[in-house]
C-alpha cells in the first residue's frame, strides 16, 4: 500500500511565522504536489516537483516555496504566514499509473 | 482556458442509484479521475479513464466521453457510507504531464 504521510493533522501559527509543511512518501515515486483546499474552491494546485531539486509553480503559488533533497520528500513553506493562508494543505504522491495518492492532510490556521 | 464543472449537491436513498456528472474543458486531455474524500479526510483514488466508454469497479463505475468533454460516475445501491464529496479531476497534459486539474467537488448527501 502507498503511504503518504504529512508531519502534523492540525497546526496553529501566528502571522508572520515562518511554517514548514512535511509530506513524506514511502513508494519512490518522482512526482509530488502540495494543494490547499478551501470550501467553495476546491483543490488548487500550490506546487508539484517531478524529480528531486526540480519544481514547478502550480496555480497558486504566492506566498509559497517548496523543497525537494530527496526523492521521499516535499516540504512547503510558508516563509511568512498569513490569515488569508489558513486552510486545509493536501500533499500527493503520483505513480507511474498516473495515480495521485493523498496524504491526511494538514489543516493551518494562522491567528 | 480550463473549467471543470460539476453539481454543488446531489441527495439521494439508500439502496438507490446515482449519477454524478462532470464535464470539463481543459487545453490538453491525458485522462480523468474520480476521487472520493469524506469530510476531514483525503481524497482517495476511485477510477480512471483514459479512452471513451464504461469503467467498472463493483458498485462504482465511471464513463467518458473525450468528444464532449463529458464524464459521470455512477454510484449503484447506495449505502450511508457513500456520503462523501465526490471529485472529478482531468490530467491536463499540456502542464509537464503531471499535474491534475480538479473540479470543486459534488457533496452527496445519502438518506435512509
Amino acid at each position: 500500500d502507498v503511504k503518504v504521510t504529512q508531519s502534523s493533522r492540525y497546526l496553529v501559527k501566528r502571522t508572520g511565522e515562518k511554517v514548514f509543511l512535511e509530506c513524506v512518501q514511502d513508494m519512490d515515486h518522482e512526482n509530488m504536489f502540495w494543494y490547499r483546499q478551501d470550501p467553495g474552491l476546491g483543490l488548487r494546485l500550490i506546487y508539484f516537483s517531478y524529480d528531486v531539486k526540480m519544481k514547478e509553480k502550480g496555480d497558486i503559488p504566492e506566498g509559497y516555496s517548496v523543497s525537494r533533497e530527496k526523492k521521499e520528500r516535499f516540504s512547503l513553506i510558508l516563509e511568512s504566514a498569513s490569515t488569508n493562508q489558513t486552510s486545509m494543505y493536501l500533499c500527493a504522491s503520483k505513480s507511474a499509473s498516473d495515480t495521485q495518492y493523498f496524504g491526511p492532510g494538514t489543516r493551518l490556521t494562522v491567528l | 482556458g480550463q473549467n471543470i464543472d460539476q453539481p454543488t449537491e446531489m441527495t439521494a436513498t439508500e439502496g438507490a442509484i446515482v449519477q454524478i456528472n462532470c464535464t470539463y474543458q481543459t487545453s490538453g486531455f491525458n485522462g480523468l479521475f474520480w476521487y472520493q474524500q469524506h469530510a476531514g479526510e483525503a481524497p482517495t483514488f476511485l477510477s480512471y479513464n483514459v479512452l471513451d466508454g464504461l469503467e467498472e469497479k463493483g458498485r462504482f463505475s465511471s464513463f467518458l466521453s473525450r468528444s464532449k468533454g463529458y464524464s459521470y460516475l455512477l454510484l449503484k445501491e447506495l449505502q450511508m457510507k457513500d456520503s462523501a464529496s465526490y471529485l472529478c479531476a482531468v490530467r491536463d497534459g499540456r502542464q509537464a504531464g503531471t499535474a491534475l486539474i480538479f473540479g470543486k467537488g459534488t457533496t452527496l448527501s445519502v438518506s435512509s
